[in-house]
Order: C-alpha cells, then sequence, then structure tokens
C-alpha cells in the first residue's frame, strides 16, 4: 500500500525556522510535492522533488533522499500569515497511470 | 479568472439522491483529479484524467461515484444515492507537467453536506 506520515501539528514563533518532516512507504515513486492550505482555502503549491537534495524558492525549501523515503519542509522567517496546515503528497506511477496520495498534513501555528 | 472553478460551492441534499458536480480546469492543462477532503484530512485521491481518458481511479471509489471528462474539457463528478459518509469538500484540481515537474492547481471546491 502507499502511506505518509508527518507531525500532526507543529508550534514556532514569528520569525523563527520551522521543519515538517514527512516519511513516506509507496511503490512507483515519482516525486514528493508540498502543499499549503489555510482554513476555507483550497491547496496551493509550494514545491515539488523528484531527485535527492534541496529545493529552495524564496522563504521555503525543501528536501528529499529517496534511499530514506523521507522529505522535509522547511520554512524561514516565520510569519503570522503562515500558520496553515502543510501537505507533503507523493506523486507515484500506478499501471494504469499517476496517483497523487497526499498526507493527513500538519498544522503550523506561528506565534507573535 | 484563469484559474480552476468548480460548481456548485455549496450543496445539501437528502441521503439517497443524485448529486453532480463540475470542475472547469486551467484551458492548457491536459490533466484534472478529483479528491475528497474531510475535517483534518488532507485531499483523498479519487480519479484522473489525462485529457478525456480516466487512467486511474481509486479502490476506494465505490460504483456510485463516476467522473467524466467530455471532449477533455470539463469534468464532472456524480454519485448516486447519496449517504451521510459521503459528506465532504470535493476538490478538483488540474496539471500539466513541465521539465518532469507536475504543479496541480486546486479549484475552491465543492461543499456537500448529506441529510
Amino acid at each position: 500500500g502507499q502511506s505518509l506520515e508527518q507531525p500532526s501539528e507543529v508550534t514556532a514563533v514569528e520569525g523563527a525556522i520551522v521543519q515538517i518532516n514527512c516519511t513516506y512507504q509507496t511503490s512507483g515513486f515519482y516525486g514528493l510535492s508540498w502543499y499549503q492550505q489555510h482554513d476555507g482555502g483550497a491547496p496551493t503549491f509550494l514545491s515539488y522533488n523528484a531527485l535527492d537534495g534541496l529545493e529552495e524558492t524564496g522563504r521555503f525549501s525543501s528536501f528529499l533522499s529517496r534511499s530514506d523515503s523521507y522529505g522535509y519542509l522547511l520554512l524561514q522567517e516565520l510569519q503570522m500569515k503562515d500558520s496553515a496546515s502543510y501537505f507533503c503528497a507523493v506523486r507515484a506511477l500506478n499501471t494504469g497511470g499517476f496517483k497523487t496520495i497526499f498526507g493527513a498534513g500538519t498544522r503550523l501555528f506561528v506565534k507573535a | 479568472d484563469t484559474g480552476v472553478s468548480q460548481n456548485p460551492r455549496h450543496k445539501i441534499t437528502k441521503r439517497g439522491q443524485n448529486v453532480t458536480f463540475r470542475c472547469d480546469p486551467i484551458s492548457e492543462h491536459n490533466r484534472l483529479y478529483w479528491y475528497r477532503q474531510t475535517l483534518g484530512q488532507g485531499p483523498e485521491f479519487l480519479t484522473y484524467f489525462q485529457n478525456e481518458a480516466q487512467l486511474e481511479k481509486s479502490r476506494l471509489l465505490s460504483d456510485r461515484f463516476s467522473a467524466e471528462r467530455p471532449k477533455g474539457s470539463f469534468s464532472t463528478l456524480e454519485i448516486q444515492r447519496t449517504e451521510q459518509g459521503d459528506s465532504a469538500m470535493y476538490l478538483c484540481a488540474s496539471s500539466w507537467e513541465q521539465g518532469g515537474q507536475e504543479t496541480q492547481y486546486f479549484g475552491p471546491g465543492t461543499r456537500l453536506l448529506v441529510l
């Protein structure tokens, strides 16, 4: 089967750095994405890793280790508006085509 | 607005009724996904189209659920004989692939309440 694990909640202070980890088990692994979702809103794309290493986009960075089936999202210079749910999502190639499996999400609380 | 749109935004129905939702993807995107999301959970994959072909369907999807994407443009998701457990947010996303990377753009969702 396919499964992802990520912490349910993380709390950090404004200006700090926070890391949200994601471990996965899947066959046909193709890549790992991260999405942000504010309450009442739709998920929005943050980053995608297909190869090992770090991808940086502004204050957000994402890391992947395919051999460890592990990735993380790093948020720097935290702002209050970063309070949201963050989902890791595995893209897997099955016999019929691609499937995207989302984790249960990590709720990030940013405190002043 | 050139983003993904979904209609209706809210639907309240009685158990046993059929409902149909529509998704209009970003025009140049050839892939379209349907997800279901309940409170405190991540989006749960339901099905996926590449152009008009339905390539993957979750085993979680019962026979009461059907999706179509005629002509590879908009898509509809129909739920027959709704049950209270079908109450959820139904999300549609469209995407295209560039340089090996796929970015999914989500619509605002249709919130279904089955009484």
